[in-house]
């Protein structure tokens, strides 16, 4: 009964280069979300995607950012030519629905990524 | 419109005592409001959750109360131990809209002292 999963748990960067974030929603779960957090402050949404198609990205930068879930395979949250300022923890959420009974959202553990 | 806010930032208790943990919002459409736990490097865990239609759950020690008309929402923390020391985030979200986002407090980092 595994919970959700992303890894790696740790990720360093150099600026300029590309941070790959992985997540693997709960068994059953086919909607997936993507937060950030900063140190010393709350979680930020960025992506809302269910299976092959992205519902809400309004949280997302418009540049160097992007995220895909697709049919077979964990969500992969992407970040291009990674700048100091994308140090952060980044968290998936799944849940079974998207409203109604069952659309509770569950955390992974998070990936923190360090841009040297 | 789409901020909720929380306090306080943090929050010393002895054990034993009743934290209370405050958040307040604008958009009159959200109607889901949850309370995240998080401990040190690790994920938020979902603690308990209200939809406005009730003014008050409880799920053990933890009371969530709602007052749909100020707008503002708060948890309650009965008989706090040690090891409920965390951070406590408030949020927010529309169900049954275009998206299940949610909008979360900034947290508050609670101590409970034994």
């Amino acid at each position: 009964n595994a919970g959700v999963m992303q890894n790696p748990r740790h990720l360093v960067r150099r600026r300029g280069q590309e941070a790959r974030l992985r997540c693997s929603p709960m068994k059953g779960h086919s909607h997936v979300y993507w937060y950030r957090q900063l140190p010393e402050e709350g979680l930020k949404f960025m992506v809302y995607l269910q299976k092959e198609n992205i519902i809400d990205e309004s949280g997302m930068p418009k540049e160097r950012f992007s995220a895909e879930f697709p049919k077979e395979g964990p969500s992969i949250l992407r970040i291009q030519q990674v700048v100091r300022g994308d140090s952060a923890a980044y968290f998936c959420a799944s849940s079974r629905t998207g409203t109604g009974a069952g659309d509770e959202q569950f955390f992974g553990p998070g990936t923190r990524l360090t841009v040297l | 419109q789409q901020q909720v806010k929380q306090s306080p930032q943090s929050l010393i208790v002895q054990k034993g005592g009743i934290p209370i943990i405050n958040c307040a919002y604008e958009n009159t459409a959200f109607d889901y409001f949850p309370w995240y736990q998080q401990f040190p490097g690790k994920g938020p865990a979902l603690l308990i959750a209200i939809r406005p239609d009730v003014s008050e759950k409880k799920e053990g020690r933890f009371t969530i109360s709602f007052n749909k008309s100020a707008k503002q929402f708060s948890l309650h923390i009965m008989d706090s131990q040690p090891g409920d020391s965390a951070t406590y985030f408030c949020a927010a979200s529309v169900r049954g809209g275009a998206t299940n986002k949610l909008i979360f407090g900034t947290g508050t980092l609670l101590a409970v002292q034994p």
